[in-house]
């Protein structure tokens, strides 16, 4: 079975720039989240759709981070405009439904400089 | 926020010893999963202990849950090379979180 699949795999753009990362799930899972990891930390949670309805958006800044996943399967984050702390890398991950075992993309390595 | 830390935050040992790392939390949950990290990589799945259960095991790993302490341990027994990587613990309750992590060294 295919694994969940990550667009780009490195991003470099300059500061008050936009970016956008694209995610396909695993096909037949209902659940999919964002996460963002910077260097040396965990992931930490950005939002979390149960098919194209958000669950969890909490830890999510909604002033300049958007994400939508349409028709319930690929799904996009964007950030707008970035800042020098969103260098991180940005996990996709999905599951067949919440809270069971996660299968997490390669991850887009984003440098803001 | 983190919902979950883990100690030790680094950890190094020699090849065929066990190494044991600890994950505590603060919410209900409704499960208990940990995942490894290769340098560079995404993180893979490796045992799901839910919340009524006390011990699982899998190959080489034993999960141990203490819902009344709100903590649970991951043991790899007689460690090898390849077994280097981060150990994360995430924590299913009303979200998915993940603990801050021990980096674990086996020196061959």
């Amino acid at each position: 079975e295919a694994g969940v699949a990550q667009s780009p795999r490195y991003k470099i753009i300059e500061k008050r720039q936009s970016v956008a990362f694209w995610c396909n799930p695993i096909s037949g899972h209902a659940t999919l989240y964002w996460y963002q990891q910077i260097l040396g930390q965990g992931p930490k949670l950005l939002i979390q759709f149960q098919n194209n309805g958000v669950v969890d958006d909490s830890q999510l800044p909604k002033d300049r981070f958007s994400a939508e996943r349409l028709k319930g399967v690929d799904s996009t984050l964007k950030i707008q405009p970035a800042k020098l702390e969103d260098s991180a890398v940005y996990l996709c991950a999905s599951s067949y439904e919440g809270y069971t075992e996660a299968f997490f993309g390669q991850g887009t390595r984003l440098t803001v400089v | 926020s983190q919902q979950g830390e883990e100690d030790p935050q680094a950890l190094s040992i020699q090849e065929g010893e066990n190494a044991t790392m600890n994950c505590s939390y603060k919410t209900s949950i409704n499960n208990l999963q940990w995942y490894r990290q290769n340098s560079g990589r995404g993180l893979v799945h490796l045992i799901l202990i839910r919340s009524n259960e006390r011990e699982k095991h899998s190959g080489r790993l034993r999960v141990t849950l203490d819902t009344s302490k709100k903590s649970s341990s991951l043991l790899i027994t007689a460690s090898r090379a390849a077994d280097t990587a981060s150990y994360f613990c995430a924590i299913t309750g009303n979200q998915f979180y993940f603990g801050t992590g021990t980096s674990l060294t086996v020196i061959p």
